[in-house]
Formats: C-alpha cells, structure tokens, sequence
C-alpha cells in the first residue's frame, strides 16, 4: 500500500516561530508537493519539486520555503510564522509522466496564534 | 491561464436522489482532468479520471471540450457519498495539478 506520511497532525506555534513540516513517502517517486487547504479556496500549490534538491515555487510560495536533501523526503519550513498561515497542509507524491494520480499524506493543521 | 471553477460549494441532496457536481475548465491546450474525493477523516484520494472513462462508487464524468466541464454525476445519491470533492486539471508536460476549491457535498437520509 503507497504512503505518505506527515510527520505532525496537528501543531499549535506562535507568531514569530520557526515550523517544519516533514513529509515522507515510500513510493520512490520523483514530485513531491505541498499544497494549502482552506475553506472557500481549495488546494494551492505552495511549492513542489521534481527531483532531489530541485523546487519550484506554486501559486501561493510567500512566506514558506522548502527542502529536498532525499528522495522520500519534502520539508515545508515557514520562517516566521504568522497567524495568516493557519491552515491545514497537505503533502502529496506523484511517479511523473502523464498527469496522473497525486497521493496524498493525512495532513498537518498548523495553528499560529 | 489554466483554471478550474466548482460553482457550488455546498450541495446537498436526498438519498436516492440524483446529483450533479459541476466542474468547468478553462485551458488552451488539452487537457487532463480529474476528480478527487475527501471523506471525513481521510485523506485526500483520486476517485476518477477522464481517460479512465469508468465508474467508481456509481459516479461518471464526462469531459465536454465544448463546454469546457467535467461535470461529476451519480444516478442514485448514498450517504456514504458525503464528503469534499475537488475537481483538478493537469497538462501534458507540467508537473500538478490545479484544483477547483471544492463541493462540499451532504447526502440527507
């Protein structure tokens, strides 16, 4: 069975602190991404990358940065968060090639108060 | 510009009733589409895709180019339905998907 796997499910930081979210699959595969889910707005893309140590930013990339050191691994790093960044993330793998299938983690709620 | 638009974001139907969830694009070249599903408590899932042109729990999508949508029908509503749905485009070459932001539909007993 594919997996991804988010390290925290749920997270409570305040203004001004520095937050990982780590992202882990097991599928070998070459795109990661990391998407923001909230109510209203859907799924934006915040960043993804298509290789070890290769990004590119989405839709909505300010604020956040991210690394790849290792295949299996996506780190989303918010520098200094802000309560703007409440929201629920999600982390999601995909093999490549034709448009295809997105397999999704379970999701990291981040509240910043 | 690429764009997905899911008009409604909330629908609610009677079980046994039919239900439609409407999906439009907006896309120069040909596109790749799908739709994913949420239930509550799970994780984001891929519940079909138009090249597939199958059925998955009693729901088809058709893609229309000329009008341009990817609308999702079921003949028979279930409870088991309710959940998030999002419509998502994808392009030959690109690596995501863009996503609509959602129907959250409520299938009422």
């Amino acid at each position: 069975d594919v997996k991804v796997t988010q390290s925290s499910r749920y997270l409570v930081k305040r203004t001004g602190e520095k937050v990982f979210l780590e992202c882990v699959q097991d599928m070998d595969h070459e795109n990661m991404f990391w998407y923001r889910q909230d109510p209203g707005l859907g799924l934006r893309l915040i960043y993804f990358s298509y290789d070890v140590k290769m990004k590119e930013k989405g839709d909505i990339p300010e604020g956040y940065s991210v690394s790849r050191e290792k295949k299996e691994r996506f780190s989303l790093i918010l520098e200094s968060a802000s309560t703007n960044q409440t929201s629920m993330y999600l982390c999601a793998s995909w093999a490549g090639g034709a448009p295809g299938e997105l397999f999704f983690g379970e999701g990291s709620r981040l509240t910043v108060l | 510009a690429q764009r997905v638009t899911q008009p409604e974001k909330l629908l609610s139907v009677f079980k046994g009733a039919p239900v439609e969830l409407k999906c439009n694009y907006s896309y120069s070249g040909s596109p790749e589409l799908f739709w994913y599903v949420q239930y509550s408590r799970q994780r984001l899932q891929l519940l079909l895709r138009h090249i597939s042109r199958e059925s998955i729990k009693g729901f088809t999508a058709d893609l229309n180019k000329g009008e341009t949508s990817f609308h999702l029908k079921k003949p028979f509503a279930q409870e088991e339905d309710s959940a998030m749905y999002y419509c998502a485009l994808g392009q030959t070459g690109a690596n995501n998907l863009f996503f609509g932001t959602g129907t959250r539909l409520t299938v009422i007993p």
